[in-house]
């Protein structure tokens, strides 16, 4: 089975703070993606990445940036926190452009 | 309008019924569609995908698709009590080829 592994399960940060949220995935998939997942909106996309060095902003990238070293590994970063960024982070990674294979089992961030 | 829509219930079936979830999204050109299942605090999973027109089986899971009418639909045979959970529809859109998922239906099976 596909692993997808993120840090941290539970993070709380200071407003103004910058905040990195890392994951790494163990099936050399090339595909890695960042989601928010927020009551009554669902998931929706902040990045995702097809490959080493390549990222391509989603839907919601303000405020946000990620980094690509490696192939297994896709870091989320905030460049200064803010309280509209508490939610739930997850990562997840794909074989496939067409979907989303497997999910990390989320960050719970609190910006206070 | 959404890109993606579901109802968001909750739906409440007896348990060895049948659940029939449904959604619908904006995009025509859409080409592959997936159903994910969440239990509350956990992350999505993915139970099915489909990219053809007509009915894909899998165990006690259908998903059909009617890309004519813009919808796809997952069924859950005999549904158990462990079925209870949010299910997650995910339309891979061609403008981006990005998923975007909609916001979800709560499935409660009671015993």
């Amino acid at each position: 089975d596909v692993k997808v592994t993120q840090s941290s399960r539970y993070l709380v940060k200071r407003t103004g703070e910058k905040v990195f949220l890392e994951c790494v995935q163990d099936m050399d998939h090339e595909n890695m993606f960042w989601y928010r997942q927020d009551p009554g909106l669902g998931l929706r996309l902040i990045y995702f990445s097809y490959d080493v060095k390549m990222k391509e902003k989603g839907d919601i990238p303000e405020g946000y940036s990620v980094s690509r070293e490696k192939k297994e590994r896709f870091s989320l970063i905030l460049e200064s926190a803010s309280t509209n960024q508490t939610s739930m982070y997850l990562c997840a990674s794909s074989l496939s452009r067409q979907g989303v294979e497997a999910f990390g089992s989320g960050t719970r961030l609190t910006v206070v | 309008q959404k890109e993606v829509e579901q109802n968001s219930g909750p739906l409440s079936v007896p348990e060895g019924a049948i659940a029939s979830l449904n959604c619908t999204y904006s995009d025509r050109g859409s080409q592959s569609f997936f159903w994910y299942r969440q239990y509350s605090g956990k992350s999505p999973e993915l139970i099915m995908f489909i990219y053809s027109n007509g009915d894909k089986e899998d165990g006690r899971f259908t998903a059909q698709l009617n890309k004519a009418s813009q919808y796809v639909s997952l069924l859950i045979r005999d549904s158990q009590p462990s079925d209870s959970a949010t299910y997650l529809c995910a339309v891979n859109i061609r403008d981006g080829n990005k998923l975007v998922f909609g916001a979800g239906t709560i499935l409660r099976v009671k015993s």
